[in-house]
């Protein structure tokens, strides 16, 4: 899986909107662009992910650059239960293998 | 109900000793993974099961022994522990990779294994 980079760590005030950016400059053209959280003391957890189009659910969205080398997640209003690490991942939907491979990920802190 | 259920949330024990983490997953979900958390907070995939076959093993040790008696459970057996084995070690879910290779993983809360 093509690598990307993140900020080690960022801060956000309370209930202010939180970009978090992800460069992946090696992205090929069958990689989806996966984002998954960790709280402390809990499992990853799923966010969002797309491939060419920006994406909106519930929890975030995910705009992705023109070229797909970087792409920003989006809190719209960020509460104490979204800090946590934020990892971008790239998966090949051509390997037919589902893992994930984690980098180090954006440690997000939200201050009250 | 919880989706990913792991036990024990804790387990310490003592080098050279075997110990089994167990999992279970109500989601329906056909194939499970177990990942390894460090001290160092780096998550690797260790095993990947799909319908109860083994699909990915990455480089473990032989210590290292997955079993799934079925679809909704993937326990792992650690054999002779030693104390790099000491991290936590989540276990995962998601639907059949024939239905989508980016159908979303959901994780387990983890068990913390200390070795002394």
């Amino acid at each position: 899986d093509a690598k990307t980079t993140q900020p080690n760590s960022m801060e956000s005030n309370e209930e202010e909107p939180v970009h978090l950016p992800c460069n992946h400059s090696t992205i090929s053209g069958t990689d989806y662009i996966h984002w998954y959280r960790q709280l402390p003391s809990q499992g990853p957890e799923y966010v969002i992910h797309g491939l060419t189009s920006n994406v909106n659910n519930r929890m975030a969205s995910l705009a992705i650059a023109e070229d797909r080398k970087s792409s920003t997640l989006i809190l719209h209003r960020a509460t104490l239960r979204d800090a946590a690490v934020y990892y971008c991942i790239l998966r090949d939907d051509q390997t037919g293998a589902n893992n994930l491979f984690f980098g180090t990920g954006t440690r997000l802190t939200v201050i009250p | 109900d919880t989706a990913v259920s792991q036990t024990p949330k804790y387990l310490v024990t003592q080098m050279g000793n075997d110990k089994s983490i167990k999992c279970e997953q109500n989601l329906g979900h056909d194939t499970m993974y177990w990942y390894k958390q460090d001290s160092k907070k780096f998550l690797k995939i260790m095993f990947s099961y799909n319908n109860k076959e083994l699909i990915i093993n990455e480089t473990v040790p032989n210590r290292f022994s997955p079993k799934s008696p079925d679809k909704a459970h993937l326990n792992l057996h650690i054999n002779s522990l030693e104390l790099g084995d000491s991290a936590v070690y989540f276990c995962a879910s998601s639907q059949s990779v024939g239905q989508g290779y980016n159908s979303p993983l959901h994780f387990g809360n983890g068990t913390r294994l200390t070795v002394t």
